[in-house]
């Protein structure tokens, strides 16, 4: 089952608002991974995250990894209809290879 | 250069057939994933390959389902005597410098 918590599960927003998307695990994580995925495509690969409070910045994409390592968000300033799709985040323990997949938040864009 | 690919990307068996599934990673990258994708989920984590050795398969839902990469490079994903709830999108990914590449997926349909 999974193991890390996303919130929203769903949010639709206006294009030019902001959209956030949170992201919780129950375990310190030893970094997190975030991925887009489209409706009907597969998941694609955004950014990773490793150092605690770590923030970095795509144009409108602002990550951030929590200052405890167990939880990470995703704000997306002005957003665009090109924004649409289901955002994941993925954490990896300090032990292991796989990366622990989140619930996805989906977000819809209103022209 | 190419990218992840799988095939079939679509198969529809009755219930108790076997499958097998392909994934032909990138070349040269070492590391290669198996995910199972429900419908409105995250991927879910089946098993990890490094080179031909197949390091974690603590994911396989059931003895049902068989991963091997006998020679390092292409994939292939097995299950026997498929049952209903295993319908899903099935996701291969290979990775380099810590980023996942993932394949278009098979998505699997029991009937």
């Amino acid at each position: 089952g999974q193991q890390v918590m996303q919130i929203p599960q769903y949010q639709h927003v206006q294009e030019g608002e902001d959209f956030t998307t949170y992201c919780n695990s129950s375990t310190t994580l030893s970094n997190i991974q975030w991925y887009k995925q489209r409706p009907g495509g597969h998941p694609v690969f955004l950014i990773q995250l490793v150092k605690s409070g770590e923030v970095k910045k795509q144009k409108r994409l602002t990550f951030q990894f929590g200052e405890a390592k167990k939880n990470s968000s995703l704000h997306i300033t002005a957003t665009q209809t090109t924004d649409v799709g289901t955002y994941f985040c993925a954490g990896r323990r300090d032990t292991g290879n796989q990366f622990y997949f989140g619930t996805g938040t989906s977000l819809t864009v209103i022209p | 250069g190419a990218g992840v690919s799988q095939s079939p990307r679509y198969k529809v068996a009755k219930r108790g057939q076997d499958v097998a599934l392909r994934c032909d990673p990138i070349s040269g990258h070492v590391s290669l994933f198996w995910y199972q994708q429900a419908l409105g989920q995250g991927p879910e984590f089946l098993t990890y390959f490094q080179n031909e050795a197949q390091l974690d398969k603590s994911g396989l839902p059931s003895d049902r389902f068989f991963a091997e990469r006998p020679e390092g490079s292409v994939s292939t994903l097995k299950i026997q005597r498929t049952q209903q709830e295993d319908s899903a999108v099935y996701l291969c990914a290979s990775r380099q410098n810590n980023e996942q590449f993932f394949g278009p997926g098979t998505r699997l349909t029991v009937l």
